[in-house]
């Protein structure tokens, strides 16, 4: 699995869209992006994903560059409940492809 | 309600006792894997299994085993364990096709002295 590069931590005010940004530009044309978040040692939680297409969900945004060689999760409205460390994945659809990688993600910090 | 449990939530050990963390998932899914967090190191791969009686090593799979002998269970034993195996153990499935996301378990913070 192709591996990405997150920014360490962010801060966003309450009520804004925060922006999360996440390079991943040895991606191959047979692997998605993914993002997941941790809320504080809680289980990760899947948030959206996509192939090269921008996807929509009740949660999040997920904007893929045309080249897939970086992404965006928006988050439209940040409130405190979404401080979390956000996690950036690419995985192949590929059947076979049991590894997963994780990195250290984005630590988001909502603020009032 | 779909749901990844784990037994036990906090286990307090001491080295050399064997033990087993549980996992059971209610989605019949084909794959499951867990995964260590220890600060500053994020998630880690431990061991995978693609279905019944199929598992294989993640990143860092030594000091563990597992097996997959039905496919809503995939237990994590330390037959020895050590200080260094200190962490908080996630255990995650999802579906056999590379689109599905993965459902992760609460967790089991597990400390050995």
């Amino acid at each position: 699995d192709a591996k990405t590069t997150q920014p360490t931590s962010m801060d966003c005010a309450e009520g804004r869209a925060a922006n999360l940004p996440c390079n991943h530009s040895t991606i191959s044309g047979n692997e998605y992006v993914y993002w997941y978040r941790q809320i504080h040692s809680q289980g990760p939680q899947y948030i959206i994903h996509g192939l090269k297409n921008n996807e929509t969900n009740e949660m999040a945004s997920l904007i893929i560059t045309e080249d897939r060689k970086s992404s965006t999760l928006i988050l439209p409205h940040a409130t405190l409940r979404d401080t979390a460390v956000y996690y950036c994945i690419v995985r192949s659809y590929n059947t076979n492809a049991g590894k997963s990688t994780f990195g250290d993600g984005t630590t988001l910090t909502v603020k009032p | 309600e779909a749901q990844v449990t784990q037994n036990p939530r906090y286990l307090i050990t001491v080295t050399g006792k064997k033990l087993t963390v549980t996992c059971s998932q209610n989605m019949n899914h084909e794959y499951m894997s867990w995964y260590r967090q220890d600060p500053g190191l994020g998630l880690r791969q431990i061991y995978y299994s693609m279905n019944v009686e199929v598992t294989d090593k993640g990143d860092v799979p030594e000091g563990y085993k597992v097996s997959r002998k039905e496919k809503r269970n995939f237990p994590l034993i330390l037959e020895s364990p050590s200080p260094n195996q200190t962490s908080l153990y996630f255990c995650a499935s999802r579906g056999e096709t590379g689109q599905e996301t993965q459902y992760f378990g609460p967790g089991t913070r597990l400390l050995v002295l």
